[in-house]
């Protein structure tokens, strides 16, 4: 079964909109990591943010912002004021403990697609 | 973070022949970790790789098929056996950082495999 769906396929913006990315995933352990990462056309994973199932603050880097709820298991990614830079595949993944340690289960991902 | 040489970084290859991918680690790391990616799809674990033991090995992933070698901390290979054309995919290794504060996996700038 799917434990980490992003149910948007693409995203499609205009230059300076914000674009949220819907991330929901299921789990039974009480200990676990989310993860976003981005994948841009030349194919490299980059890192984004990790938080831990204990950590629900939500956090804010630059134009990046995360929101993490539990009580409905999402955890959506913002990016504000986009720009043609953020055009990307994007990846939410779930790593749970400690069985699976290592293991990152990884959603279909969204495509966004920001046009000047 | 972590810097992955990951080699080569492309190629085609004619079916029925295999071909060894290398990643490089900068620093030492306990689990390194192999993913494949196929055309327009997520990443999917292929195995776990640990210095000293038998890699492990995901539910449709099997050795015969894609052997692995872990000889030291800083490096491992991957081989792809007896190609397909299905064989076709991005393949990344990755390895495990979140002893780092806040930090996750990185990967490898990948190896884009096309089987003809």
């Amino acid at each position: 079964a799917q434990k980490v769906t992003q149910a948007q396929t693409e995203i499609s913006v205009v230059e300076k909109e914000d674009v949220t990315l819907d991330c929901v995933y299921e789990t039974r352990d009480t200990t676990y990591y989310l993860f976003w990462y981005k994948q841009p056309p030349s194919g490299e994973l980059v890192f984004l943010i990790r938080r831990n199932s204990f950590d629900e603050q939500n956090e804010i880097s630059g134009r990046y912002s995360w929101n993490f709820q539990k009580s409905t298991s999402s955890f959506n990614f913002t990016i504000t004021a986009s720009q043609v830079v953020d055009s990307a595949v994007y990846f939410c993944a779930l790593s749970e403990m400690p069985d699976s340690w290592g293991k990152l289960q990884f959603g279909a991902g969204t495509q966004v697609v920001v046009t000047p | 973070s972590a810097v992955i040489s990951q080699k080569p970084s492309r190629d085609i290859c004619q079916r029925g022949t295999s071909l060894t991918i290398q990643c490089q680690v900068d620093s030492q790391v306990t689990m390194m970790f192999w993913y494949r990616q196929q055309p327009g799809q997520s990443l999917t674990l292929i195995a776990t790789a640990n210095q000293g033991s038998e890699a492990t090995y995901e539910s449709g992933f099997v050795i015969d098929k894609f052997p692995i070698s872990r000889p030291n901390l800083t490096f491992s290979t991957l081989t792809v056996s007896n190609m397909s054309p299905e064989d076709s995919s991005i393949y990344l290794c990755s390895v495990d950082e979140q002893e780092r504060t806040n930090y996750g996996y990185t990967f490898g700038s990948g190896t884009r495999l096309t089987v003809v």
